[in-house]
């Protein structure tokens, strides 16, 4: 098993840049998360999906942010127009179920640096 | 509401002798609680989770961690330290009736020679 599949590993773009971040979970897992990671805020939930449907995007912090997940293997992450706060780390992570007792398996993260 | 404290910013142990990492949470029923680590620039990775039953559970590498409903913590043990425990150590809580995994700020654990 591969893991969760995240690319870039890294992007440094300049503010007002289109960014994407793209994953790829674990097969069979049918809930996928993206969490943002800084130092002052630690880590964030962005929004959450299950069989790909957007169940929860309350975390999004601006309508800059969008996220989708057109099928059971694939989910992006954009930012337009990018700014320099939006600078973290982005993790994906993917779960096998909704199931309260299951645990995470997270991609090794997006670092993003907007200039 | 759920939430997870993490009073410890960092915690600094030498190899061989114990390693405590606390956390203590808050939620509104029954709680899944986990802990997960972090080595530098990789994801997090999961260490073990309480759901129900022993309030001692053993997880991966050597840890443990105690569940305590009266104090709401739930601490993460580590009888002998190795110098490759050093890592960023992070608590999660989960609330029975909610999908989200509510993460501490998380510990930086540094383990000495």
């Amino acid at each position: 098993d591969a893991g969760v599949i995240q690319s870039p590993r890294h992007e440094v773009t300049e503010m007002g840049q289109e960014v994407t971040l793209r994953c790829k979970p674990i097969s069979g897992h049918n809930s996928l998360f993206w969490y943002r990671q800084t130092m002052m805020r630690g880590l964030e939930l962005l929004i959450y999906f299950n069989n790909n449907v957007p169940i929860d995007d309350s975390g999004m912090p601006e309508d800059r942010f969008s996220a989708k997940m057109p099928n059971a293997s694939f989910s992006t992450l954009k930012i337009q127009p990018s700014e320099p706060r939006d600078s973290a780390v982005y993790f994906c992570a993917s779960s096998r179920s909704t199931e309260r007792n299951e645990k995470l398996f997270f991609g090794s993260g997006t670092q993003l640096s907007v200039l | 509401a759920q939430s997870v404290a993490q009073p410890e910013d960092q915690v600094n142990v030498a190899e061989g002798n114990p390693l405590t990492v606390k956390c203590t949470y808050s939620v509104s029923g029954n709680p899944y609680l986990f802990w997960y680590v972090q080595y530098p620039n990789r994801g997090l990775q999961f260490l073990l989770k309480y759901i129900t039953g022993d309030n001692l559970v053993k997880g991966s590498y050597g840890f443990e961690a105690e569940f305590n409903k009266s104090q709401t913590s739930f601490h993460l043990k580590k009888p002998s330290a190795l110098v490759s425990d050093s890592a960023l150590y992070f608590c999660a809580v989960r609330d029975w009736g909610d999908y989200k995994l509510s993460f501490g700020a998380g510990t930086t654990v540094t383990v000495r020679a």
